[in-house]
């Protein structure tokens, strides 16, 4: 009984090609995140969703699209994948935006 | 553009406290001070949060000075569970609320 599950763990693919990560929250929250984790370790926020309205689009490339297809789960769809795109994904949630987030275990996208 | 500075690391011997401090100068009157933790190879964990007032939970104590320039995470009895990078992070205010992270505090507990 994951709080917030991610899948894949692990994912590794060739430049160009597109991918998807998907995120599911069991917690009943209406918030949704999606972080970006670089090597240098430093944890950025990418997106987030409030009752499936997007609330927060920082400085993406469209390349990346999330989707909502109802409160419990958060996608982040990935065109044109590039090298810089390695890193680890994470999603997270919270029961409105003003409380702590729950994050899930993770996903390593690893582009060649 | 974190707004907070923490040292980068830190160690503590196993069932002494572990003392966290962290600069945050620049606060705002309305931002809250989180603390977070990320253990090795996992997603972040939520471990307390303060406005103003020192805040208690089962977890942590936080002991946030009057001028809110600055805090303290106190893990009073340290166990070798709690090795991790520890995050002190301002809540922006406003619509987004969102979280600036900076780059934490990996906190080594040793036996």
């Amino acid at each position: 009984d994951t709080a917030v599950s991610q899948t894949p763990k692990y994912l590794v693919t060739q430049m160009g090609n597109d991918k998807s990560i998907k995120c599911e929250q069991n917690l009943g929250h209406d918030t949704m995140y999606w972080y970006k984790q670089d090597s240098k370790k430093f944890l950025k926020i990418m997106f987030s969703y409030n009752n499936k309205e997007l609330i927060i689009n920082e400085t993406v490339p469209n390349r990346f699209s999330p989707k909502s297809p109802d409160k419990a789960h958060l996608n982040l769809h990935i065109n044109s994948l590039e090298l810089g795109d390695s890193a680890v994904y994470f999603c997270a949630s919270s029961k409105s935006l003003a409380n702590e987030q729950f994050f899930g275990p993770g996903t390593r996208l690893t582009v060649l | 553009d974190a707004k907070t500075t923490q040292p980068p690391s830190m160690d503590c011997a196993e069932g002494r406290a572990a003392n966290l401090p962290c600069n945050h100068s620049t606060i705002s009157g309305n931002e809250y001070v989180y603390w977070y933790r990320q253990i090795h190879s996992q997603g972040p964990q939520y471990i307390i949060h303060g406005l103003k007032n020192n805040e208690t939970n089962e977890m942590a104590s936080l002991i946030i000075t009057e001028d809110r320039k600055s805090s303290t995470l106190i893990l009073p009895h340290a166990t070798l569970r709690d090795t991790a990078v520890y995050y002190c992070i301002v809540r922006v205010d406003g619509n987004n609320r969102k979280l600036i992270w900076g780059l934490g505090t990996s906190l080594a507990v040793n036996p």
